[in-house]
């Protein structure tokens, strides 16, 4: 079965510092992955995917995924954290059959 | 402009009521998904739709349920068999291509009176 596990509830970065977020996963089959941010009381909002390729994905604003199919990870990272970077962040896997499955979020306050 | 909506944003029900949320999407897409969000529980799915006329259980399918009459259009009963519905419930669609994201509505939260 598929599954994501995001093994930290809460992130604290200060601001400026770099920021990474964990996931891993559990697939059979080639891993489509998934990283999205949620403000508080709002729909989830996409920020990048992994598909095949370069293991090293970007996205919105400045947002960057490291996939590692060894350690069946996908940790989301940006170099230099802002204030407006704190929010719910999800990691999610979709099967072929189209259904997605979601880590439990983990929370990301930068601290001015 | 282009995407889902979700209505009403708040919603509250009565002992006993039937509610219905709305999810209306205009992206052409084939796949519809309903979930639910609790605290510190990320998110759970509820039904989805892969095709008009066609839906199937997620994980927690009891006490809701869903019609798919037209393409744009998935919205989601909450039964009174459902005891604890208060929550915070997520519409999403996608292209049926795994390599395609999900988008996401801007969500309805459910209060029990």
């Amino acid at each position: 079965a598929q599954s994501v596990a995001q093994p930290e509830d809460q992130v604290n970065v200060a601001e400026g510092n770099p920021l990474t977020v964990k996931c891993t996963y559990s697939v059979s089959g080639n891993p489509y992955l998934f990283w999205y941010v949620q403000y508080p009381n709002r729909g989830l909002q996409f920020l990048l995917k992994y598909i095949t390729g370069d293991n090293l994905v970007k996205g919105s604003y400045g947002f960057e995924a490291e996939f590692n199919k060894s350690q069946t990870s996908f940790h989301l990272k940006k170099p230099s954290a802002l204030v407006s970077d704190s929010a719910l962040y999800f990691c999610a896997v979709r099967d072929i059959g189209n259904q997605f499955y979601f880590g439990t979020g983990t929370s990301l306050t930068v601290i001015p | 402009d282009g995407g889902i909506t979700q209505s009403p944003k708040y919603l509250f029900r009565k002992e006993g009521q039937n509610v219905t949320l709305s999810c209306e999407q205009n992206l052409n897409h084939d796949a519809m998904y309903w979930y639910r969000q609790d605290p510190g529980q990320g998110l759970r799915l509820i039904y989805y739709s892969q095709i008009v006329n066609d839906f199937q259980k997620g994980d927690i399918a009891e006490g809701y349920s869903v019609s798919r009459e037209k393409k744009e259009s998935f919205p989601l009963t909450v039964t009174s068999a459902q005891k604890n519905p208060t929550a915070f419930y997520l519409c999403a669609s996608s292209f049926p291509q795994s390599r395609e994201t999900q988008y996401f509505g801007p969500g309805t939260r459910l209060l029990v009176l």
